[in-house]
């Protein structure tokens, strides 16, 4: 596709259930962000990928958070034993290289809601 | 700690005004600084700001640089009501690491 594809784009789910996000970069794009936002609050880093680069992880807010991303395309964000504070907007954006003056483009996102 | 500060937080305008959003940045290694416009989910680009004093445009909007004093400002002009949205500032770091710092946003209503 032309942009960035983010899947389910809504997702209601029991409290202590795991759930996987899916994002589909733009062909081509080397750098794969994952974002949050919380009602009220501003885009959280979550994780970077950069090529076959190890992954930057320093964002995810907890163990029960991790990430992949395979042959270095799609990319797969899961939340196992999900609680109600994980309620949020999860936003996938990818560029072509990172720090090399290129912009990010954004998914639609997934909207998580942990009931 | 990293940090991006937008200012004002809320602000409702009617059509037709002027409007001026601020943001500031504390951040180490700094490369460029970005702007988005967010309606609903998913952010739009709006500029990226890399070199200081240097001002670009786009129709209404323009937004400038200032890397002395660490802040940028984006200008809308003759607003509308389509430009009723959340615009979020970034700052990145260079060196392809850690990606970007973002503000909390500035919600702006344009109302007819």
């Amino acid at each position: 596709g032309a942009g960035v594809s983010q899947s389910p784009s809504n997702k209601v789910t029991e409290k202590g259930k795991d759930v996987e996000l899916r994002c589909d970069p733009i062909s081509g794009h080397t750098a794969l962000y994952w974002y949050r936002q919380s009602l009220g609050q501003g885009l959280e880093f979550l994780i970077y990928f950069q090529g076959n680069s190890a992954p930057d992880k320093s964002g995810l807010p907890s163990d029960r958070f991790s990430a992949e991303r395979t042959g270095g395309s799609v990319s797969t964000l899961t939340i196992q034993r999900t609680q109600q504070e994980d309620s949020a907007v999860y936003l996938c954006a990818s560029s072509l290289v990172w720090g090399g003056g290129t912009e990010a483009f954004f998914g639609q996102g997934t909207r998580l809601t942990v009931v | 700690e990293d940090k991006v500060v937008q200012s004002p937080l809320s602000l409702v305008v009617h059509e037709g005004d002027t409007v001026t959003l601020n943001c500031s940045y504390e951040v180490t290694n700094f490369r460029s600084l970005l702007w988005y416009k967010q309606e609903k989910k998913a952010p739009t680009f709006l500029f990226m700001l890399t070199s200081s004093g240097i001002e670009k445009k786009s129709g209404r909007l323009s937004s400038i640089l200032d890397k002395k004093e660490l802040f940028s400002i984006l200008n809308i002009t003759a607003t509308q009501t389509g430009d009723s949205a959340v615009y979020l500032c970034a700052a990145l770091k260079g060196g392809g690491a850690d990606g970007l710092t973002f503000g909390k946003g500035t919600h702006l209503i344009i109302q007819p």
